[in-house]
């Protein structure tokens, strides 16, 4: 079945660069895309970029000049960094699916990025 | 890009009573809508798809309807377990965005 599992380092320093890692099961990232969301403590849901099944990426516009999204396929890995974080990224951050339903049906257990020195 | 009003932002309801949560788009976007629940400390969970198409596995007391660009979630018959934050979700073009969000208690 389709899985997805975020992982990254829980706090990083104010001005400092965000990695995260999305590891997938149950579909090819060379079929379906991966994208992700976050969620600031307490508030909505923010859609912040994607890596099609091409290898074509799509970023949040307020994002885009501090954001990248890459993968390996033959470790069914997605990784997003963010560089220059400020307070404001303090948010969990989801990775999910976009499969042959063509909506975000299977997602992540999120993981709590903390902006903070 | 697109812009999602959802309303009401709070709702309170009693067991078996029947609850509306609209979205509203600032433009056409067809039915490239969704609706999402997500309960404390997980994942949104997908419940309606393509406007009115119920997801697998999604009890039928929910129901998903559309009138031009006003989008509307029903709960038939509001459950214990219906409580959570619900949040619209439009695709028909990048970025995707979402609703505000609506969270649902029970009285």
């Amino acid at each position: 079945q389709v899985q997805l599992k975020e992982s990254g380092p829980g706090l990083v320093q104010p001005s400092q660069t965000l990695s995260l890692t999305c590891t997938v099961s149950g579909f090819s990232l060379t079929s379906n895309s991966v994208h992700w969301v976050r969620q600031p403590p307490g508030k909505g849901l923010e859609w912040v970029g994607a890596i099609w099944s091409g290898g074509s990426t799509d970023y949040n516009s307020a994002l885009k000049s501090r954001l990248s999204i890459s993968r390996d396929t033959s470790k069914s890995q997605v990784f997003l960094k963010m560089n220059s974080l400020q307070t404001e990224d303090t948010a969990i951050y989801f990775c999910t699916e976009l499969g042959g339903t063509n909506w975000f049906a299977y997602w992540g257990q999120g993981t709590l990025v903390t902006v903070s020195s | 890009d697109i812009q999602m009003t959802q309303s009401p932002a709070s709702l309170s309801a009693s067991l078996e009573e029947i609850v509306t949560i609209t979205c509203q788009a600032s433009q056409d976007i067809g039915n490239w809508l969704a609706w999402y629940q997500q309960k404390p400390g997980k994942s949104p969970q997908l419940l309606i798809h393509s406007a009115t198409s119920l997801a697998d596995g999604i009890p039928s007391r929910f129901s998903g309807s559309r009138s031009g660009t006003q989008y509307s979630l029903k709960i038939s018959r509001l459950q214990v377990e219906d409580t959570g934050i619900y949040y619209c979700l439009q695709r028909y073009s990048n970025p995707p965005t979402f609703g505000g969000g609506t969270k649902l208690e029970l009285k």
